[in-house]
């Protein structure tokens, strides 16, 4: 019973450098959500999707990009690295939200840009 | 839109002491509301959630919630404080509509134990 499986859990990136961070997720739900979590600032959506194919954008969507190919994969783009994109980032899923589902967490992914 | 305040970003008691973190909601309607944890290099874990069932929720690790609507919140409580209850904490609200898709969560509650 793996989750919600995030790689890396580190990772160092110098300005303008482009990375992807993986989710993949075994319990076949439809929703999935990046977050980053930044000190004192709580959980800032990204960007989230609701089914294969279908992608939405969050609170704080610039300078990434998502994709949705698959139920099990939702994979988080940052092209040209800057400083403020320093955070850790969490991917979670869930059943439908309008049911009262909670959201099942990977442990995060820890990005320094210098 | 929905949103929840926590109040309090650091909440410190002694071993053995009541644990009380504030989390109030804004919605029109009462909504699904969840109190998460998460420890230290971890992800978020669900304590426990209301749904409408029953106003007083029962969550892991002896914590509890009680939705009050006349309030708009949904305190977390524990009666009796352990060092391992110490984490942070994250109040989290959704909505019922047919169209619901996404959690919004507070800020956060540090809680530290201490002895």
């Amino acid at each position: 019973n793996a989750g919600v499986t995030q790689t890396p859990k580190f990772r160092i990136l110098k300005i303008g450098q482009s990375m992807t961070l993986q989710c993949t997720q075994d319990m076949n739900h439809n929703y999935m959500y990046w977050y980053r979590q930044d000190p004192g600032m709580g959980l800032k959506l990204i960007y989230y999707s609701v089914g294969a194919g279908i992608t939405d954008k969050g609170e704080v969507p610039n300078g990434y990009n998502v994709s949705r190919s698959t139920t099990e994969d939702f994979p988080l783009r940052l092209e040209l690295a800057a400083p403020s994109q320093t955070s850790v980032y969490f991917c979670a899923s869930s059943s439908p939200i309008n049911l009262g589902s909670p959201l099942h967490f990977g442990n995060g992914t820890r990005l320094t840009v210098t | 839109a929905q949103s929840v305040t926590q109040l309090g970003s650091h909440v410190s008691v002694s071993e053995g002491a009541l644990v009380l973190l504030r989390c109030n909601y804004s919605s029109s309607v009462p909504p699904y509301l969840f109190w998460y944890v998460q420890y230290p290099n971890q992800g978020l874990q669900l304590l426990l959630k209301y749904t409408s069932a029953a106003t007083l929720v029962k969550g892991i690790n002896g914590f509890e919630a009680e939705f009050k609507k006349s309030e708009t919140s949904f305190h977390l409580t524990k009666p009796s404080a352990h060092m391992s209850d110490a984490a942070e904490y994250f109040c989290a609200v959704s909505d019922r509509s047919g169209t619901a898709s996404k959690l919004t969560f507070g800020t956060g509650t540090r809680l530290q134990v201490t002895l």
